[in-house]
């Protein structure tokens, strides 16, 4: 049963610390998307990548957050230096172009 | 961008009973997902319909793309049913880009 998977499941850091979370996609998808979720904003598109290449990545604060996949089956995305506001839960999903999208178990960050 | 409404917000029903989520949309789109988030918190895939009708056991779900709606059905409802329900769709501009509505918080009690 191919599913995505991320890593850690749970994150608490104190802020300015680095924090990096990590990916896997289904094998064989080409589209790679990460989302936050909150309370507040609900869910969001932080940025996503086709044949690994970045397409978009509006959805994030470029100071501090980067997205990266130096392969087909890892993805990351780093935040330097984390804030208490980054607190979130981070879903990674993964999918093709036009279909459906398969979202991993999230990594619940909370920055003290 | 496209907006993405849900109703209703919240939504409790006793077990065995029927109910009808909607989800309106401003523009066309490509996509239509419903997900169910389970109090663990995992996002779990119920339909990809961005147009027709689809039934997977007691859930079934109909969009109808050129009013720019889609209903989700949720019969003879159980406890393992509540959680939250979303919405999700990507714009005919999008490039598969998920747009999430706010979600319909369902409780069924025993």
């Amino acid at each position: 049963d191919a599913r995505v998977t991320q890593t850690p499941r749970d994150k608490v850091t104190e802020m300015g610390q680095e924090v990096t979370m990590r990916c896997q996609p289904i094998l064989g998808h080409n589209t790679v998307f990460w989302y936050r979720q909150t309370m507040m904003q609900g869910l969001e598109l932080l940025a996503y990548f086709r044949n690994r290449a970045p397409l978009d990545d509006s959805g994030m604060p470029k100071d501090r957050f980067s997205a990266e996949m130096p392969d087909a089956t890892l993805a990351t995305l780093k935040i330097q230096p984390s804030e208490p506001r980054d607190s979130a839960v981070y879903f990674c999903a993964s999918g093709t172009r036009s279909d459906t999208q398969y979202f991993g178990p999230g990594t619940r960050l909370t920055v003290l | 961008g496209i907006q993405v409404e849900q109703s209703p917000p919240d939504l409790i029903l006793q077990e065995g009973a029927n109910s009808t989520l909607r989800c309106n949309f401003s523009d066309s789109v490509n996509n239509l997902q419903w997900f169910h988030q389970n109090p663990w918190g995992q996002l779990i895939n119920l339909f990809y319909i961005p147009s027709g009708t689809k039934q997977n056991g007691r859930l079934s779900a109909t969009t109808v793309a050129t009013e720019r709606y889609s209903l989700l059905y949720i019969s003879s409802s159980q406890t393992t049913d509540s959680g939250v329900y979303f919405c999700a769709v990507v714009g005919g501009t999008s490039y598969g880009k998920l747009t999430f509505g706010q979600g319909t918080i369902l409780t069924v009690h025993p």
